[in-house]
């Protein structure tokens, strides 16, 4: 399957610090890329659509000032958390689309990969 | 919020096969039924999916019921690595929808 990586792997930070994590498509190029967090024992919550060259989608609740997200490549995404507290410690999740098609224009696959994830930690 | 409903914990032997039910009794003709698993501190990873037909790969087989209310995936020799939360997802092919995740199901192999 197609290969999604981020980095960094796992970060700690002082309270009211930034933070930038970038999600990248390795073999692929993803025009939309998805942003989750995870808190412990709970499963995944979208906090954002990002689609390249436009502004990202944010859901209900997320804010898009504290969480800034770019864009800027087929093949890369970045999430920035700005003045972070320690209620924004989580696992921080990207997805990229694999949405390739053949030269006929016949989609061959639609398919989310997910990267590693990133743990911030805030303290 | 998740369109699908699967038990929140399964054991299953090691060597022999897993079968992971979920219920969809909601789901559009035009979603497929995605599974994905999470091991521990890690990524979901992408398993299978399918429309209305059974499906194989080298991970995993998907059945898929014929009124497509419920689909099984089944882990044919389960080792302990395949200990994860396994997602059931129903979601359009196409488009930029983003999956929704519900709680899934805890698989534990035991040895």
């Amino acid at each position: 399957g197609a290969v999604v990586s981020q980095h960094p792997s796992r970060v700690i930070c002082k309270s009211g610090t930034s933070v930038k994590i970038e999600c990248r498509s390795l073999d692929f190029q993803a025009t939309t890329m998805f942003w989750y967090r995870q808190f412990p024992k709970q499963s995944l919550m979208l906090m954002a659509t990002s689609n390249e060259g436009s502004k990202a989608t944010y859901e209900q609740g997320v804010e898009k000032d504290k969480f800034l997200i770019n864009h800027a490549s087929l093949t890369l995404s970045t999430l920035t958390v700005t003045s972070a507290h320690p209620e924004d410690s989580s696992f921080y999740i990207c997805s990229a689309r694999d949405a390739r098609r053949l030269a006929g224009g016949i989609r061959v696959t639609d398919t989310q990969y997910f990267g590693p994830g990133t743990r911030l930690t805030v303290l | 919020d998740a369109k699908t409903t699967q038990p929140p914990s399964m054991d299953c032997a090691e060597g022999r096969a897993a079968n992971l039910p979920c219920n969809h009794s909601t789901i559009s003709g035009n979603e497929y039924v995605y599974w994905y698993r999470q091991i521990h501190s890690q990524g979901p990873q992408y398993i299978i999916h399918g429309l209305k037909n059974n499906e194989t790969n080298e991970m995993a087989s998907l059945i898929i019921t014929e009124d497509r209310k419920s689909s099984t995936l089944i882990l044919p020799h389960a080792t302990l690595r395949d200990t994860a939360v396994y997602y059931c997802i129903v979601s359009p092919f196409s488009g930029n929808t983003p999956l929704v995740f519900g709680k899934g199901t805890r698989l534990s192999v035991i040895a």
